[in-house]
């Protein structure tokens, strides 16, 4: 059974560029979630979506983060514009029911120059 | 959501059992305890969970304690590629995990 998939797994860029990160979650996966980790410290999770709908964006920043989840499979979190503090580790998991089992991916390392 | 505390990091001899604490003296009733783990360079993966009763699974064995204040995450037999940090998580009817900072494990020959 194929993981969770994320792309890119590296991405570079300036300060004040827009990024995106794409996540596929494992099939028949209804719950997707979306987590930042920062050097040294525990992930943190930015956004949960349940089928197509956002059910916990409390901890996004919605001034420059955005994410959808179109048809409720693939997702897609993007920055605009990016800022140096964004710089971090971007993780995507999905779980078949609630929050006990979440399959991570393997992350988006982004680095803000 | 609960808090839990867990030591910074902890040191194990391969082929030997290692039991890793997990301090959560505010838990609630319907709280379950969780464990992951995050090798280096890869997304944090599930171990074990459980509610009361101790629990064992082909990775490893969750001890709660009877008044559910602490829980033990035991590898029986650690090898080098269970180095990695392990975080001890508590979820209720908060319906997501809140990671700390963990228990960095190095496990030496």
């Amino acid at each position: 059974e194929a993981g969770v998939v994320q792309s890119p797994r590296y991405k570079i860029i300036e300060k004040k560029q827009p990024v995106a990160f794409w996540c596929n979650p494992i099939s028949g996966h209804n719950t997707l979630y979306w987590y930042r980790q920062n050097l040294g410290q525990g992930p943190e999770l930015l956004i949960r979506y349940e089928n197509e709908e956002a059910v916990d964006d409390s901890q996004l920043p919605k001034d420059r983060f955005s994410a959808e989840r179109l048809k409720g499979v693939d997702s897609t979190l993007k920055i605009q514009p990016a800022e140096l503090g964004d710089s971090a580790v971007y993780l995507c998991a999905s779980s078949l029911n609630g929050p006990t089992k979440q399959f991570f991916g393997p992350g988006t390392r982004l680095t803000v120059l | 959501d609960a808090k839990t505390t867990q030591p910074n990091s902890m040191e194990s001899n391969e082929e030997e059992p290692v039991h890793l604490p997990c301090n959560h003296s505010t838990i609630s009733g319907t709280d379950y305890i969780h464990w992951y783990r995050q090798l280096p360079s890869q997304g944090p993966e599930y171990v074990i969970h459980g509610l009361t009763s101790n629990v064992n699974n082909r990775m490893a064995s969750l001890a709660i304690a009877e008044d559910r204040k602490s829980s033990t995450l035991i590898l029986h037999r650690a090898t080098l590629r269970d180095a990695a940090v392990y975080y001890c998580i508590l979820t209720g009817g908060g319906n997501k995990l809140t990671f700390g900072t963990g228990t960095q494990l190095k496990v030496e020959l």
